[in-house]
């Protein structure tokens, strides 16, 4: 079946930039997600690309997607404690189903 | 604020007990869908409600018994629960092709 991968932890000072990648094996994904969880609620979702983009700029996140190596990134600018959470990618295959990945906990360093 | 509401947010209950978890969305979504997550792991899918009418069910046992009253509400009803159940229990609602939008949750503790 279809996977989603993604690295299990991550560590930066704040006011750094934030780096959390993802690989996706499903070659017709059409949306890739990202969501956060903070400790006790649900996962709220951050942004998400098309898979026809290469890049998509928020505010301070940045997602970059290369569909050619099914590799997905995002990019968190100036790092606060806020951000200190669980990141799930996603790949929605269709049919409402959505494959998560395992999470990145980032932990930020005052 | 989550547009997604999910009720109770703890339940404690026996192996024995009967209980029900609710959800409720207004966003016209068609879509509602019960996840379960345990601790530090991603969330699994259980069941998916497309226009109140149920098209996924995920293997799940039949302790586990969802029902969707009409487009704005999802239940789950729980009966004869193991501690392994013990879990946080999310509910969600999209439109097809879009994202989920996910309730904070119900903690369950099954003693």
């Amino acid at each position: 079946g279809e996977d989603v991968e993604q690295s299990l932890f991550l560590s930066v000072r704040e006011g750094d930039s934030s780096v959390i990648n993802c690989t996706y094996t499903d070659s017709s994904s059409t949306y890739l997600y990202w969501y956060k969880q903070e400790p006790g609620a649900g996962l709220q979702l951050l942004t998400y690309i098309f898979s026809n983009m290469d890049m998509k700029q928020d505010q301070r996140l940045t997602v970059l997607l290369n569909k050619k190596d099914k590799h997905l990134s995002l990019r968190i600018a100036d790092t606060q404690t806020g951000d200190s959470a669980i990141y799930f990618c996603a790949d929605y295959t269709g049919g409402f189903k959505t494959i998560f990945g395992a999470g990145t906990r980032l932990f930020v360093k005052a | 604020d989550t547009e997604v509401t999910q009720t109770p947010k703890h339940l404690v209950m026996g192996m024995t007990n009967k209980k029900s978890l609710k959800c409720e969305q207004h966003m016209g979504h068609r879509a509602m869908y019960w996840y379960k997550q345990k601790a530090k792991k991603p969330p699994e899918l259980m069941f998916v409600y497309s226009y109140e009418k149920l098209s996924i069910n995920e293997s799940v046992p039949s302790r586990f018994s969802p029902e969707c009253p009409n487009s704005s509400l999802l239940n789950l009803h729980l009966h004869a629960l193991q501690p392994e159940d013990s879990a946080l229990y999310l509910c969600a609602s999209s439109q097809e092709f879009s994202p989920l939008h996910f309730g904070n949750g119900t903690r369950l503790t099954v003693t």
